[in-house]
């Protein structure tokens, strides 16, 4: 199965900036996917990034708040805008099928 | 869209009994049901996983079974070790041409006593 590498594992950042989390696969794939995990709960899908495209945002997540980059079938970057103490969460990196890398941890104060 | 439901949210056992975790779903489309077992500080590790086309699937202590017609899957966990203490998550497929794309249980912290 594929390697996941995800930078950085983990940020403590201040209320109003962005934060870009990168995701690195050791394989070409069709599609990314990112997740994110609020504190002691279960993970949630936020979009799919597919090469070449604008990526799909599930229910509840916007493209001005998670703007996605997948520059080619390897990479992809999550960026986490205009950050509030709510957005503290991991953050994971996913591809088919349905492997994980180890998580960007946010803290927002 | 899909919805799973996992039972229990705490789990104690001792070492060397069973652990069964129990999940439902609600998409009958639903054709792929993986397992992940998430430790501290790390990501989610795939541990097993199923296919509508089969009943049940074992790797050594670790076995999952699915009922499609009751429109739920299980993990079983035998001679549970000290290690196996994590939090476990189950998933299904939630639609679109992707396996990616999963809808997740709200998790099970498994304990393992010595």
């Amino acid at each position: 199965s594929a390697v996941i590498s995800q930078k950085p594992s983990r940020d403590i950042c201040q209320r109003g900036t962005s934060l870009t989390i990168q995701c690195q696969v050791d394989s070409q794939v069709t599609m990314m996917f990112w997740y994110r995990q609020q504190p002691g709960q279960s993970l949630t899908l936020i979009a799919t990034a597919n090469q070449g495209s604008e990526a799909t945002y599930e229910s509840g997540f916007v493209i001005d708040k998670f703007p996605i980059s997948r520059p080619n079938l390897t990479f992809s970057t999550l960026t986490v805008s205009n950050m509030s103490p709510e957005d503290s969460s991991i953050y994971l990196c996913s591809v088919e099928p349905g492997t994980f890398g180890s998580g960007t941890r946010l803290t927002v104060v | 869209g899909e919805n799973v439901e996992q039972h229990p949210s705490t789990l104690s056992v001792q070492e060397g009994d069973s652990a069964v975790i129990k999940c439902t779903y609600s998409d009958s489309a639903s054709n792929y049901f993986p397992w992940y077992k998430q430790e501290l500080g790390k990501g989610p590790q795939l541990i097993i996983d199923i296919r509508s086309n089969v009943g049940e699937k074992k790797d050594q202590r670790i076995a999952v079974t699915l009922n499609k017609t009751a429109k739920h899957f299980s993990l079983h966990i035998t001679e549970t070790q000290p290690e196996d203490s994590a939090v476990y998550f189950c998933a299904a497929y939630a639609g679109g041409t992707s396996y990616g794309k999963l809808t997740f249980g709200q998790g099970t912290i498994l304990t393992v006593h010595p």
